[in-house]
């Protein structure tokens, strides 16, 4: 089994819909993020935690929300998709204490916004 | 944020040794220098990661100049597994700790 798994792997949803990406880790690592990638670029931070009690924005967090429920578990969600979130986002966890925060990263979820 | 350059693409042959290089002429002294790739349909995965002196893993060397403003990953024998996007990635351990993505290098490699 995979040690960061998010779900659902694809999704297609219509513009104004809402929607909600999960993660979940078994690694027992405190932080979590979120990233989107569009075609040919990098990926880019959109929220980040550190532990279940913070929540921190990141450079595109705008028309997202983020929810720790618990220390294994980060969702992402679109309160009300439009067609420039279709991307893939990934989930990642790192350790701070353990590899200098060497981040592991999920296998991605496909959003399309009709 | 540091910035770093790498070149958009590269190829390489089958069993052959390929240098990636980054440019990071704006490191500073508490930046660590990472690499990550990403396989086609996967997420990134950690390669490997350096301060100053050259390291070795099972994945892959990286070459540090000695004024750190540049950096090569070395991949000593690539496979066609190793096709993948390359990124050079500037981490400082003082502050954020947050991995800034750029573009990457594209490494093709040819049977």
């Amino acid at each position: 089994d995979a040690d960061v798994t998010q779900t659902p792997r694809n999704r297609i949803t219509k513009t104004g819909k809402r929607i909600m990406l999960e993660c979940s880790q078994t690694k027992g690592h405190d932080r979590m993020y979120w990233y989107r990638q569009d075609p040919g670029l990098g990926l880019r931070l959109i929220y980040y935690s550190f532990d279940v009690k913070d929540i921190n924005k990141g450079e595109i967090s705008d028309g997202y929300s983020v929810s720790r429920q618990a220390q294994a578990k980060f969702s992402l969600s679109l309160e009300s998709a439009i067609p420039n979130q279709t991307a893939l986002y990934f989930c990642a966890t790192s350790d701070p204490q353990v590899a200098k925060n060497i981040q592991y990263f999920g296998a991605g979820t496909r959003l399309s916004v009709l | 944020d540091a910035k770093t350059t790498q070149p958009n693409s590269m190829e390489s042959n089958e069993e052959e040794p390929v240098h990636l290089p980054c440019n990071h002429s704006t490191i500073s002294g508490t930046d660590y220098i990472h690499w990550y790739r990403q396989l086609p349909s996967q997420g990134p995965e950690y390669v490997i990661h350096g301060l100053t002196s050259n390291v070795n893993n099972r994945m892959a060397s990286l070459a540090i100049a000695e004024d750190r403003k540049s950096s090569t990953l070395i991949l000593h024998r690539a496979t066609l597994r190793d096709a993948a996007v390359y990124y050079c990635i500037l981490t400082d351990w003082g502050g954020s700790e947050k991995l800034v993505f750029g573009k990457g290098t594209k490494l093709t490699v040819n049977p």
